[in-house]
């Protein structure tokens, strides 16, 4: 099972940001948050990922909870095109973690 | 050039025929993973690769095969096709270590009569 819960889905107005929120409240020390999204039908893309510190790179911010069993993912300015269902995924780097899709927001951006 | 192609990108096949899906990636990533997606059950692992020759089981293994007999290339075979494997499927790559990010292919969309 994922190891993570997200709304299953969610609606934004063109222009807004758009928040996405993830509850991990299993997380362990060593695990990272990675955030996907695929837009009908296409292969998944990365979006960003987190230990512990809030991310923000060209396309989106993440925030993490202290505690670090929660996330938002923000698109600042949402667009049309961000129309898509987005995932959050906790797993650790390495051999023995597999990443486990779960089955993510549906964000529709509205114009 | 995409960096992960996947071939074909569509195939139709009758129930009881083998058939293979090939992934090919030029990213030069050790790890490779193919994994399955059926309409609101997200994506599936269905068997992964974190070098030439190593394979490991995912989440839903049995009825698929795989072939890593080179680094950029991860092939996925249904020996003998049944309907309930009709399905998307996605080859991905990544490099491993902290920057575990996964790159996608488009996707073959097989269906099984």
């Amino acid at each position: 099972d994922a190891k993570t819960t997200q709304p299953t889905s969610m609606d934004c107005a063109e222009g807004r940001a758009a928040n996405l929120p993830c509850n991990h409240s299993t997380i362990s020390g060593n695990e990272y948050v990675y955030w996907y999204r695929q837009i009908h039908s296409q292969g998944p893309q990365y979006i960003i990922h987190g230990l512990k510190n809030n991310e923000t790179n060209e396309m989106a911010s993440l925030i993490i909870t202290e505690d670090r069993k929660s996330s938002t993912l923000i698109l600042p300015h949402a667009t049309l095109r961000d129309t898509a269902v987005y995932y959050c995924i906790v797993s650790r780097p390495n051999r023995d973690d597999k990443i486990i899709f779960g089955k993510g927001t549906r964000l529709h951006i509205l114009p | 050039d995409a960096d992960v192609t996947q071939t074909p990108r569509n195939r139709i096949t009758k129930t009881g025929k083998r058939i293979m899906l090939e992934c090919s990636q030029t990213k030069g990533h050790d790890r490779m993973y193919w994994y399955r997606q059926d309409p609101g059950l997200g994506l599936r692992l269905i068997y992964y690769s974190f070098d030439v020759k190593d394979i490991n089981k995912g989440e839903i293994s049995d009825g698929y095969s795989v072939s890593r007999q080179a680094q950029a290339k991860f092939s996925l075979s249904l020996e003998s096709a049944i309907p309930n494997q009709t399905a998307l499927y996605f080859c991905a790559t990544s490099q491993g270590g902290v920057q575990e990010t996964q790159y996608f292919g488009p996707g073959t969309r097989l269906l099984v009569l």
